[in-house]
């Protein structure tokens, strides 16, 4: 079956700018997670999403980032007033729910975002 | 709160040699463990996790607490090998298992 997507894979755009990141996770995945990844560093959680409501999102940096999941299955991070600083990988992963052990997360090839 | 270090950003070694990733982790409950790997123009994906106690590709990684560390070894690396190594942590107090992840170590395997 088909992995997580992300789209675009690339983003350019200018400091000050409004910019939208989706994801669309595994069908039948209620859990959804954002993770940023800075260059040299590893991924950073950003917010966890459990069906329809962002059940985590203690990682955002400031509340010019925000994330929505409207019908419990795609997500889009949103980031306004964009700053040089946001300039990264930006990594969604989903995983099911339920069973004994903690479910492993499928990660998608990631948006690199490019804050000019 | 949570940390995991990776002391090594790139580990060079040859063929046929034994490989070891460092892993060494803060937390004073009791986490679970995994490993991902990132193939070149691949996606992360998992390795392998503490609880299984399983190899994967010939790797494994013992958790040891005593120490708080996770290394990952193989005894014999291969050319396939060369990629970059996660080492993640969670715990069921995170509610949402959120990973954190360490930097990272790039494994490079020399022919």
């Amino acid at each position: 079956g088909a992995g997580v997507s992300q789209t675009p894979s690339n983003k350019v755009t200018e400091k000050g700018k409004y910019v939208e990141l989706r994801c669309d996770p595994i069908s039948g995945h209620t859990a959804l997670y954002w993770y940023r990844q800075s260059l040299g560093q590893g991924p950073e959680f950003l917010i966890y999403f459990q069906g329809t409501g962002a059940a985590d999102d203690s990682g955002l940096p400031n509340d010019r980032f925000f994330a929505v999941r409207p019908e419990g299955s795609v997500s889009t991070l949103k980031i306004q007033r964009t700053e040089r600083g946001d300039s990264a990988v930006y990594l969604c992963a989903s995983s099911s729910i339920g069973g004994a052990l903690i479910n492993e997360q499928f990660f998608g090839p990631g948006t690199r975002l490019t804050v000019l | 709160a949570q940390r995991v270090t990776q002391p090594e950003k790139l580990l060079s070694v040859f063929k046929g040699a034994p490989v070891e990733l460092k892993c060494n982790y803060s937390y004073s409950g009791s986490p679970e463990l995994f490993w991902y790997v990132q193939y070149s123009r691949q996606r992360l994906q998992l390795l392998l996790r503490h609880i299984s106690r399983e190899s994967i590709k010939g790797f494994t990684a013992d958790l040891n607490k005593g120490e708080t560390s996770f290394h990952l070894k193989k005894p014999f690396a291969q050319e396939e090998d060369s990629a970059m190594y996660y080492c993640a942590l969670t715990y069921s107090g995170a509610g949402s298992y959120q990973l954190t992840f360490g930097k990272g170590t790039k494994l490079s395997v020399i022919p």
